[in-house]
């Protein structure tokens, strides 16, 4: 069965950088991208941006250009998102998802979330 | 800053309707499909409906999904206290090259 297991739980001072992890397993990893939504506190869903499993291609929501950057390593089907430039209003829970390929706002699968802490 | 606007909140008796609605526009709903998902606190979204009106495998025909120019709804029927989540609408929009979501609605049972 498809599953997508995220890196634990992070706290982190403002102007440091976080690296999250998505490790899937149950489908061919390159056959699909994987998408990073968060949620912060009271907030609803935001989209940060994709990438492409087979070839490495990105696309960023504007908010975050300059600022994340998303990969992977298919060796180990492994999917990575790294945001710089902490500030206090990126305590979220992280979420990568698995885009369908045929709808790129269709996530059928989740990973279980990943809460990233800034404070000083 | 979402670019699909629903209402913050809607409320039922148990067993009743509810329908939730996600207004757009030309660049997104208008041209694109519409996925929403069901998100319980502490838990990964769930896809409950997809290309406007599809269910996946597992989901029941309480949840229903349609579109109309630029506005979709979701409607939940036979409300069950487990139902009780917040509720967000989600598509392709093409002018800003991103996905976007509803601003996400709470659906409570009185």
């Amino acid at each position: 069965q498809v599953q997508l297991v995220q890196s634990g739980a992070e706290v982190k001072k403002p102007g440091a950088s976080v690296k999250v992890s998505c490790k899937a397993s149950g489908y061919t990893f390159t056959n699909y991208g994987v998408t990073w939504v968060r949620q912060a506190p009271g907030q609803g869903l935001e989209w940060m941006g994709w990438i492409s499993a087979y070839n490495g291609n990105t696309n960023y929501a504007q908010k975050f250009q300059g600022r994340v950057t998303m990969t992977t390593d298919t060796s180990t089907s492994t999917a990575y998102m790294e945001l710089r430039s902490l500030r206090s209003d990126d305590t979220a829970v992280y979420y990568c998802a698995r885009p369908s390929v045929a709808d790129r706002s269709r996530f059928d699968y989740w990973g279980q979330g990943t809460l990233v802490t800034v404070s000083s | 800053q979402s670019v699909l606007t629903q209402p913050p909140s809607v409320s039922a008796a148990p067993g009743r309707k509810v329908t939730i609605s996600c207004s757009g526009s030309s660049s997104n709903i208008g041209n694109n499909f519409v996925s929403w998902y069901q998100h319980l606190p502490g838990t990964a979204p769930k896809l409950l409906i997809y290309d406007n009106s599809k269910r996946p495998s597992g989901i029941p025909d309480r949840f229903s999904g349609s579109k109309s120019g630029t506005s979709a709804t979701l409607g939940i029927t036979g409300l069950q206290t487990g139902d009780e989540a917040d509720y967000y609408c989600g598509t392709w929009d093409s002018s800003l090259s991103a996905v976007g979501f509803g601003t996400g609605t709470k659906v409570t049972v009185l």
